[in-house]
């Protein structure tokens, strides 16, 4: 099976770069995804690193260590509307999510 | 495009009743996927499908079932409703088995068993 790590809360200030961190468990692997998710709205897709490349949406990033079974997610010039939860997901097949971290931004 | 359409937005079920959640995509996505999301959770896959007619189980698929007759609709059909199945229903379509395009999610269906 599956199973993810990641903190469950960051904060950081408005401008800064924030890293969040995903270790995971997996007895297959295709790749490491991260997705946004409002309050009440749907995830929404920001990043995939994997056997299939890399797939980057603006100012998202990330990082993957498949020997450490680990990632992040890099979010710069941090704005007060990246204030959410955001959930890694390992793909061996099908997606297995970790129960998310909710990043907060401070003026 | 429309991407993932899911009907109803909210319902409230009676203990035992039962329902069925509608799941549309117009992306002509092979791959789709039921999951839930519990308060302060992450979401827990139900079941998934490669392509029309074909299903399989997820992690917590006890309690629910699901077709696949079109490559554009996968309905999950909750038999005799529970309490425990109370949460927020997200459904997803992808282009790939790999997960490289990502997933298009739904808007999900807020159901409430009482």
């Amino acid at each position: 099976g599956q199973s993810l790590e990641q903190p469950s809360e960051v904060t950081a200030v408005e401008g800064a770069i924030v890293q969040i961190n995903c270790t995971y468990q997996t007895s297959g692997f295709y790749g490491l995804s991260w997705y946004q998710q409002h309050d009440g709205g749907a995830p929404t897709f920001l990043s995939y690193n994997g056997l299939d490349g890399l797939e980057e949406t603006g100012r998202f990033s990330s990082f993957l260590s498949r020997s450490d079974s680990y990632g992040y997610l890099l979010l710069q010039e941090l704005q007060m509307k990246d204030s959410a939860s955001y959930f890694c997901a390992v793909n061996a097949g099908k997606s297995t999510f970790g129960d998310g971290t909710t990043l907060t931004v401070k003026p | 495009n429309a991407g993932v359409t899911q009907t109803p937005k909210f319902r409230i079920l009676k203990i035992g009743q039962s329902m069925t959640l509608q799941c549309a995509q117009d992306m002509n996505h092979n791959y789709m996927y039921w999951y839930r999301q519990d308060p302060g959770m992450g979401l827990k896959l139900i079941y998934y499908s490669v392509g029309a007619g074909i299903t399989d189980k997820g992690e917590v698929p006890n309690g629910y079932n699901v077709s696949r007759s079109t490559t554009e609709d996968f309905p999950l059909r909750l038999e005799l409703a529970a309490p425990s199945q109370t949460s927020v229903y997200f459904c997803a379509s992808s282009s790939s088995k790999q997960g490289a395009a990502g997933y298009t999610f739904g808007s999900g269906t807020r159901l409430t068993v009482v």
